[in-house]
């Protein structure tokens, strides 16, 4: 069974500082690598990785696939307090998107 | 960048209503949705898929007759919960892909709705 795991579960951390969010995932016949961030409501689109070792960059967000290692991080450097929220890991396998139990990223002033 | 409108974002109604939740693809085509339901501090559990013009396809454990897909054109589908009771109360949220079917090379994302709390008393 497709499965993806994210690590910690929850962060608490100092605004300013830098976090680094981990994905691992066993799923058969990959398709993409995708984060999202969800706050109050539905998820919101970051990042979608496809290729190993390519970084993809977004303001104080970037995010590496590494498919050897069947991993992924996402890192947030400078964090602000608008930053906490519960980030998702999600795979694309062959038929579905198979989602992370998310890490709860808290930033304290 | 894309946008999914989900409407209501919020129902309470009384047990044995049929409650239906819509989504909207505004900016462009949808060729698949999905249909997720969300527990407290908990992840994203898929219920369904639905590609346009055909039958929804629903994970193991989702009764089809409960939750009731329609997806009749490329910008909307719809979600009905049958004669809800109150252990249906939950977030569902809806996603949108402009991929062609489900399989393909998975390089469209996903685009979440702000979802639709459901309480039922």
């Amino acid at each position: 069974e497709d499965k993806v795991v994210q690590s910690p579960l929850s962060l608490v951390v100092h605004e300013g500082d830098t976090v680094t969010l981990n994905c691992s995932y066993e799923v058969t016949n990959f398709r993409s690598l995708l984060w999202y961030k969800q706050e109050k409501k539905a998820p919101t689109f970051l990042f979608m990785l496809t290729s190993s070792g390519i970084e993809k960059k977004s303001g104080r967000l970037s995010s590496i696939l590494d498919k050897k290692e069947l991993s992924s991080i996402l890192n947030i450097t400078a964090t602000q307090t608008g930053d906490s929220a519960i980030y998702l890991c999600a795979v694309k396998g062959a038929q579905k998107l198979v989602f992370g139990q998310g890490t709860r990223l808290t930033i304290n002033p | 960048g894309a946008v999914v409108s989900q409407h209501p974002s919020r129902v309470i109604c009384k047990s044995g209503t049929s409650v239906k939740i819509e989504c909207r693809s505004l900016d462009f085509q949808a060729t698949t949705m999905f249909w997720y339901r969300q527990f407290p501090k908990q992840s994203l559990m898929l219920m369904a898929t639905s590609n346009e013009g055909s039958k929804a396809t629903y994970e193991q454990g989702v009764e089809k007759d409960k939750f009731l897909i329609n997806h009749a054109s490329l910008t909307l589908s719809t979600l009905t919960v049958t004669s809800a009771h109150p252990e249906d109360s939950s977030f569902y949220i809806c996603s949108a892909t402009s991929e062609w079917r489900i399989g393909s090379l998975g390089n469209q994302p996903q685009h979440f709705g702000d979802g639709t709390r459901l309480s039922i008393l």
